[in-house]
């Protein structure tokens, strides 16, 4: 089970927003920064999103991160069949002192 | 830029020792990055293993662990190689899992909170 909660799936039609929410507590989100992960089929993990809102270079603005008390949420907007795949959001626990993890999100582009 | 590459046995007994090795290229592992392992069991979200830095000179020392796995698990460096291995004693089939080997975001982080470079991951099944 993990510590950080997600929705286990999300679905969008090309060129439409989707919201993936996640949820956790006041020694993780609450009080550290999260990151979101996308992990596509066959490819290693990447950081689409750090420091709550921040986006990597290389990272489109369709992908935006926000935060707000002990939740965080990573919208795409413009959703494209290529962003299909697992997202995950992360952040540093200070009880278990450790980065931890949600369960992560199937995106599915219909 | 910077590769990372996991290698070992795709297959484990249980109560035995999983070993793994992650050849770094690209960089040295010498400098001051967290390196590490993150691990997915089939069909579940990404669980950190543990991660050390190299040089040491961290707030909390030179390695962390998952306090889950610490009691039975240990992640050197091979700077004469630019690799570092995790040694999982005791496995159980709840160590089956893909594991990734992962660099930190930023050097000379105090904690390893978030992971720019990752391997393609390994799977490891424990199994008689």
């Amino acid at each position: 089970q993990s510590v950080l909660t997600q929705s286990p799936s999300s679905s969008g039609t090309p060129g439409q927003r989707v919201t993936i929410s996640c949820s956790g507590s006041r020694s993780n989100i609450g009080s550290n920064i999260v990151i979101w992960y996308q992990h596509l089929p066959g490819m290693a993990p990447k950081v689409v999103i750090y420091n709550n809102d921040q986006r990597p270079s290389g990272v489109p603005d369709r992908f935006s991160g926000s935060k707000s008390g002990t939740s965080a949420s990573l919208a795409i907007s413009g959703l494209q069949p290529d962003d299909e795949g697992d997202y995950y959001c992360s952040a540093w626990d200070a009880t278990l002192y450790g980065p931890v993890f949600g369960g992560g999100t199937k995106l599915t582009v219909l | 830029q910077v590769q990372l590459q996991a290698s070992g046995p795709g297959l484990v007994k249980p109560a035995e020792t999983l070993s793994l090795t992650c050849s770094v290229s690209g960089s040295s592992i010498s400098r001051g990055y967290f390196w590490g392992w993150i691990r997915q069991p089939p069909g579940q979200g990404l669980e950190w293993v543990g991660s050390v830095r190299p040089d040491g000179a961290t707030l909390s020392g030179a390695s962390l662990y998952n306090s889950s796995l610490a009691s039975r698990l240990v992640i050197s460096i091979d700077r004469s190689k630019n690799q570092f291995s995790l040694r999982l004693t005791s496995v159980t089939a709840a160590d089956t899992a893909v594991y990734y080997c992962v660099r930190g975001r930023h050097e000379y982080a105090a904690r390893p909170v978030d992971f720019s470079v990752w391997g393609l991951g390994t799977m490891v099944s424990v199994s008689s």
